[in-house]
């Protein structure tokens, strides 16, 4: 399979504790995001990488957030000092560059996360 | 701001049947739009977009979306549904004041049923 993967597949943690889920995109995409999903709602973008520069955050992305992408090919999203409002889906996608954002998004099967 | 809406949280069709998923859009400017499939337990899979051209876009598994310019609406089809289409759906638009971000619709769920 060569498409997006990510892993865990699913996470259930205790309030206050650090998670750290990792992404690996389709081979060759420089391009690298993660959205969140809660139930009931469509995905909500957080955070996009071009190979390891961060290029773009999102508000919902709070202090407790952070991501990276150091070598431009994996990526990690770390939630510190978890909190139940954390239980979601998250979804990792890629792509390749395109003009003026004409790109397509590919999607992995995401990281369910429990906080408890 | 850019925008799509769902209005039916639920789309139920019998088999063989012609489907419709409606999706409306709020842009300024000239809109990329797409549509995306999840099904359960997974993520989401690309079936089609509009960038520019021919209103009628074709995409994968048979479905098609309609791009209606005057209506501001971005409707998803297939002719003949399968039980197998059973799914959320998902109608995006790109946030054009984003690097790259895509604006999801709040999903409807098609059922088929036999």
């Amino acid at each position: 399979d060569t498409g997006v993967s990510q892993d865990p597949r699913h996470k259930i943690t205790k309030r206050g504790q650090n998670v750290t889920f990792r992404c690996d995109p389709i081979s060759e995409h420089n391009r690298l995001y993660w959205y969140r999903q809660t139930l009931g709602q469509g995905p909500e973008f957080l955070t996009y990488f071009q190979n390891e520069a961060q290029l773009e955050k999102s508000r919902l992305l709070s202090d407790r957030f952070s991501a990276e992408r150091p070598k431009g090919s994996f990526s990690t999203l770390e939630i510190q000092r978890t909190e139940q409002g954390d239980s979601a889906m998250y979804l990792c996608a890629s792509s390749l560059p395109s003009t003026r954002g004409r790109e397509t998004q590919y999607f992995g099967p995401g990281t369910r996360l429990l906080v408890l | 701001a850019q925008s799509v809406a769902q209005p039916e949280d639920q789309v139920n069709v019998a088999e063989g049947n012609p489907l419709t998923v409606k999706c409306t859009y709020s842009v300024s400017g000239n809109p990329y739009l797409f549509w995306y499939v999840q099904y359960p337990n997974r993520g989401l899979q690309f079936l089609l977009k509009y960038i520019t051209g021919d209103n009628l876009v074709k995409g994968s598994y048979g479905f098609e979306a309609e791009f209606n310019k005057s209506q501001t609406s971005f409707h998803l089809k297939k002719p003949s549904a399968l039980v197998s289409d059973s799914a959320l759906y998902f109608c995006a638009v790109r946030d054009i004041g984003s690097a790259s971000k895509i604006i999801f619709g709040s999903g409807t769920r098609l059922s088929i049923r036999p």
